[in-house]
């Protein structure tokens, strides 16, 4: 069956560190996104891609960075981790873009010590 | 102000009533909405999606749209306790989806 699986489940790591939380589907959709949800704020957009090569930003960027290299994967850095980077962070796809809704993958919880 | 707006709860509804849901967002220009559920620790599972004014029903859920207003709900009948979890709104900005910080519903035997 097709799915969305998010890598790893949990990470703890040191502040200053890079980080790179893996975000896989096959269900050969174009569009992904990446998500962080918080208490108190819900699920906030940080990057989102339509299609190979192309990467846009969104409300919470600043000290992430994706890259799209191939339909399948969207991989999400953390260029140099910050305690208010703890969160847990949802990879979403979908089929025809945002009117249809997305697919959540199961999350990575991240805790930046 | 937030641009989806939602109660956090909680919400605690009794076994068998009517559970009402609300979300109010600021775009005019929205067109898509959503409701998702989220239990603790899992992700968010999209269960309704409207897209006219008017009231849309799948099975015990019934989403209501009113666009003059800027307001969503929705309706969960017959509750059950397996209902019980945090209920996002979500709606269509440009390109992108916001979502709302979800209100917590909790069904009581």
């Amino acid at each position: 069956d097709a799915e969305i699986t998010q890598s790893p489940r949990h990470k703890i790591t040191e502040t200053g560190r890079q980080v790179t939380l893996a975000c896989h589907q096959t269900w050969n959709h174009n569009n992904m996104f990446w998500y962080r949800q918080d208490l108190g704020h819900g699920l906030r957009l940080i990057h989102y891609s339509y299609g190979v090569q192309d990467t846009n930003k969104g409300e919470v960027s600043d000290g992430y960075s994706v890259s799209r290299s191939n339909t399948e994967d969207l991989p999400l850095t953390l260029e140099s981790a910050a305690s208010s980077q703890t969160s847990v962070y949802f990879c979403a796809s979908s089929e025809k873009g945002w009117s249809y809704g997305y697919t959540f993958g199961s999350g990575t919880r991240l805790t930046v010590v | 102000q937030k641009e989806v707006e939602q109660n956090s709860g909680p919400l605690s509804v009794p076994e068998g009533a009517i559970a009402s849901l609300n979300c109010t967002y600021s775009d005019r220009g929205s067109q898509s909405f959503f409701w998702y559920r989220q239990y603790s620790g899992k992700s968010p599972e999209l269960i309704m999606f409207i897209y006219s004014n008017g009231d849309k029903e799948d099975g015990r859920f019934t989403a209501q749209l009113n666009k003059a207003s800027q307001y969503v709900s929705l309706l969960i009948r017959d509750s059950q306790p397996s209902d019980s979890a945090t209920y996002l709104c979500a709606v269509n900005n440009a390109s992108k989806i916001i979502f709302g910080s979800g209100t917590r519903l909790s069904i009581r035997p």
